[in-house]
Formats: structure tokens, sequence, C-alpha cells
């Protein structure tokens, strides 16, 4: 069965420097997600991608945050200068475009620990 | 605007036992509701999902959910619990207008402890 996967499953980082999060949705899937739980808190909306461009995003989605689809299988988040508090976990999901699906696949996750 | 409310952060439950976590949401307009299972160091699965129709929702695993407009629930259930079924279940929802491209809102999770 086909499945969302995520690179690295956890990343250690410094303040201040940048990181890139990497996921491979599901083939043929159109709809892109990000979304992250900060421990003990809730899973949060991040941002969505459709279409090569961002279709919605959250207002944590800062200018610090970026997207990109680059090669039609990668879909990646840049955290440019990361900060204590963007700890957390991030899920990578993806959506077909039928219209009578709209089950979002997930991706296990990337750790990330900003120290 | 949209928020989920699981009741039961944690919930602990002899194997074979019945179970229910409990799942409330807001929204001034229709939903679509989700429940999702997280396994140790697992992704995020779906286990149900409501649509529209009828409102016993079933899935996998043996669990089910009902969905109850007036009490704006969608209550997870499963008459015998396994082991196996020790997780973390997550209840979501997203509005029903919002087009092709809708984004989840999410509970904070019942963390299910299934004891022998």
């Amino acid at each position: 069965e086909p499945e969302v996967t995520q690179t690295p499953s956890h990343q250690v980082t410094q303040m201040g420097q940048e990181v890139i999060l990497r996921c491979v949705p599901i083939s043929n899937h159109l709809y892109f997600y990000w979304y992250r739980q900060i421990l003990g808190q809730k899973v949060e909306f991040l941002v969505s991608f459709y279409n090569n461009e961002i279709s919605e995003k959250s207002e944590i989605f800062d200018d610090q945050f970026s997207v990109e689809r680059p090669d039609g299988s990668n879909f990646t988040l840049k955290i440019r200068s990361t900060k204590l508090e963007d700890s957390a976990m991030y899920f990578c999901a993806s959506k077909s475009g039928s219209l009578d699906t709209d089950t979002q696949y997930f991706g296990p996750g990337t750790r990330l620990t900003v120290l | 605007a949209q928020s989920v409310t699981q009741l039961d952060s944690q919930v602990p439950v002899f194997e074979e036992a019945p179970v229910e976590l409990r799942c409330n949401y807001s929204s001034s307009v229709s939903v679509y509701l989700f429940w999702y299972v997280q396994y140790p160091n697992q992704g995020l699965q779906l286990l149900l999902k409501y649509l529209s129709g009828s409102t016993l929702v079933k899935g996998i695993n043996g669990f089910e959910a009902e969905f109850n407009k007036s009490q704006t629930s969608f209550h997870l259930r499963k008459p015998s619990v396994h082991i196996s079924d020790t997780a973390e279940y997550f209840c979501a929802v997203t509005p029903s207008n919002a087009g092709n491209n809708r984004k989840l809102i999410w509970g904070l999770g019942t963390s299910l402890a299934v004891n022998p």
C-alpha cells in the first residue's frame, strides 16, 4: 500500500539555523499539507499546497516558513531561522484529487528539536 | 471557525472491555468528521470518517463512531479492545463547504492504554 514518507525522523538543530524537512507524498496525489504538534498541544495546520502554490496558510506560517515541491515527488518545509518554539513534531499529509474522498494520508512525522 | 474537544486525555481499560472515546465539536457550518489513530512511533492513520448518510460509521480494527448533530458529538467506540489498540486517538473536523482543499482541525488526542 502506498504511503507518505518523511525524512529525517528526528532533527536536532541550533536556534537560528535553517532546517529543511522532507516529505514524499503518495504519487498521483494532488493536495499536500504540513501540520505540526508541539508536545502536549493540539495538532495544528500550517499550510496546504495545490497546483504548485500555497492554497491556505495559518498564522503560524510566517515569513520564516516556506514550502516547495522541487521535483514533482518531494514536498519540503523550510524553516529559515529556527526558534526554540519551533520544536515540535511535523507531519506531512497528501490527498488525492478525487471529489469523493476527503482522506488525508499522513507520514510518520519528523521530530524537530531546536536547542 | 471550528474547534474540537476530546474530553478525556487518558483512558485506561482492561483487555476485552468496551471503550468509548469522546469527541465534541463546535462549528457554525456543516462539517466532515474523522478519527485518526497514532500507534507508537508511527504516523497518523485514518480509522473512520463521516461525510454524509448513515450516522453510524464503521471503521478499521472493529471501531465505530456515531455522529450526533444535535449534541455535536462524534464518539468512538469499540465493544472489546485488544492490547494492540493501545495508541493515541485523534478526532478532527473540516468544514464541508470549504472546497476540495480542506484543512483538518484537531482535538488534543486521547491516549488509550489497554491493560492485560
